[in-house]
C-alpha cells in the first residue's frame, strides 16, 4: 500500500531563514504529490501540486521519482507562512485510486 | 462561489448514541470524498462518491458507519452507535473531475466529534 512520510512533526524558522519541508513517498508506480496547508482556523486547502510545476506564495517541490521525494522549499520564509503542511499522493490510475493518502503533517512555525 | 459546507462544525455526545454529519460539495462537483483524523494520527480516506454511488468505500471502518449521497447532492455520514474511538474531526471534500487538471480536492472546515 501506498504511504507517505513527513519526519518532521515540528519545523521552527527565523523570518528571512530558508525552510524545506519534507515528504518522502513510497509507491511503485507514477503518483500525483500534492501539499495541503491548513493556516490558523482556517481549512485545509491545496498549496501546489507536482503536475503543474508552479510556484505558490514562493514555494516550490520538485517530484525526485529517484528519492521518492516531494519537499517543499521557500528560500525565504514569512511569519505568514506559519501553518500545518501535509503532504498528500493520489495514485490516479483509474477507478479507485484517486483518494489522497495524506503524511501526518508538519507545524511550521516562522519567528519573527 | 460556496466552498464545501459541513454540518455541525462541533459534535459532543455520549457512547451509544447516533450522530449524523452532513457534507454540501461545491456545486457541480460529482466527486465527494469523507477523511477523517483521529487524535494523533494522519488524515485518513473513508469513502469516495462519484455522483450517488460508492466509487471506494475501503476505508470505511466498520458497519457502524453509513454514508449515503441520495441525489448525488449532498452527502450524510451516520455513526450508529458511536464508540469513543470515533472521536476525531472528520472532513468532506469534492472535487470537479478524477484524473488531470481538475483533480483538485477542496475541503470543508471539518466536523469535530466528540464521543464521551
Amino acid at each position: 500500500a501506498q504511504r507517505v512520510t513527513q519526519p518532521e512533526k515540528l519545523l521552527s524558522v527565523f523570518k528571512g531563514a530558508p525552510v524545506e519541508l519534507k515528504c518522502n513517498y513510497s509507491y511503485s508506480g507514477s503518483p500525483e504529490l500534492f501539499w495541503y496547508v491548513q493556516y490558523s482556523r482556517q481549512r485545509l486547502q491545496l498549496l501546489l501540486r507536482h503536475i503543474s510545476r508552479e510556484s505558490i506564495k514562493g514555494f516550490t517541490a520538485d517530484l525526485n521519482k529517484g528519492e521518492t521525494s516531494f519537499h517543499l522549499k521557500k528560500p525565504f520564509a514569512q511569519e505568514e507562512d506559519s501553518a500545518m503542511y501535509y503532504c498528500a499522493l493520489s495514485l490516479n490510475s483509474g477507478g479507485s485510486n484517486y483518494k489522497l493518502t495524506f503524511g501526518k503533517g508538519t507545524l511550521l512555525t516562522v519567528n519573527p | 462561489e460556496a466552498g464545501v459546507t459541513q454540518f455541525p462544525s462541533h459534535s459532543v455526545i455520549e457512547k451509544g448514541q447516533t450522530v449524523t454529519l452532513r457534507c454540501d460539495p461545491i456545486s457541480g462537483h460529482d466527486n465527494l470524498y469523507w477523511y477523517r483524523r483521529v487524535m494523533g494520527k494522519e488524515i485518513k480516506f473513508l469513502l469516495h462518491f462519484v455522483k450517488e454511488s460508492k466509487q471506494d468505500e475501503s476505508g470505511m471502518p466498520n458497519n457502524r458507519f453509513l454514508a449515503e449521497r441520495t441525489g448525488g447532492t449532498y452527502s450524510t455520514l451516520k455513526v450508529q452507535p458511536a464508540e469513543l474511538e470515533d472521536s476525531g474531526v472528520y472532513f468532506c471534500a469534492s472535487s470537479q473531475e478524477v484524473g488531470g487538471a481538475k483533480n483538485i480536492q477542496y475541503f470543508g472546515a471539518g466536523t469535530r466529534l466528540s464521543v464521551l
